[in-house]
């Protein structure tokens, strides 16, 4: 167990809704990262916060979003889904400031009907 | 660029057999470099990292030397068990403070009793 929580584990929904993914980082850390894992594109990072202030964007889309609350946990926020959305969302922790070791959680399996 | 590039799956051998995974990657500065391992059904856990040129990691029986000279981080262990059957990442992060870490497409490993 790495100490990092997801909510849900599984989520299915239709095209065009909007979902919300929920991360809870290991107890200490201020940084969170979101990454994505579908068949096509491999592991891709999407994007980092660190103690509630987007540090890092890689891959993602615009009709993507996320924020880290006071309390540092995370949500992404998925909308206008589309089938090729469908992956698993990884998110990581770590204490950030230079640390380089990224603790990832169980992940939320979305699945795009 | 920065990427990572990984010896395609998949893999299978017997219990006891010796295991390489081939890992290289471009050579833009000096990347901290990372194995991380994905058992069936749950999130990725860090394996070993090397952060430097010649450092050794190790965990579990997994060894990973960096070579700067090969850009090279492949995976070995001399015995492989059953338990060891998941999806093997190699992964960077680039010299200079960005924490996206990038990684390979992963390799699946199956051991056979």
């Amino acid at each position: 167990d790495s100490g990092v929580t997801q909510t849900p584990k599984h989520l299915i929904t239709a095209t065009g809704q909007r979902v919300t993914l929920r991360c809870s980082p290991r107890s200490g850390d201020l940084s969170v990262y979101w990454y994505q894992q579908s068949l096509d594109q491999g592991l891709q990072f999407l994007i980092q916060y660190y103690n509630g202030e987007e540090r890092a964007k890689g891959n993602i889309l615009e009709r993507f979003s996320a924020q880290q609350f006071p309390d540092l946990h995370s949500e992404l926020n998925l909308s206008s889904l589309e089938l090729g959305d469908s992956a698993l969302y990884f998110c990581a922790s770590s204490t950030g400031g230079g640390n380089y070791e990224q603790y990832f959680g169980p992940g939320t399996r979305l699945t795009v009907t | 660029g920065n990427s990572v590039t990984q010896m395609e799956g998949p893999v299978t051998l017997s219990e006891e057999a010796f295991l390489t995974i081939n890992c290289t990657y471009t050579a833009t500065g000096y990347p901290s470099l990372f194995w991380y391992v994905q058992y069936p059904g749950e999130g990725l856990q860090l394996l070993l990292k090397a952060t430097k040129a010649d450092d050794k990691g190790s965990n579990k029986g997994f060894e990973a030397t960096y070579r700067k000279e090969t850009t090279s981080f492949h995976l070995e262990k001399g015995s492989v068990q059953v338990s060891d059957s998941a999806v093997y990442f190699c992964a960077r992060l680039p010299q200079g403070g960005s924490e996206k870490l990038v990684f390979g497409k992963g390799t699946k490993l199956t051991v056979n009793p």
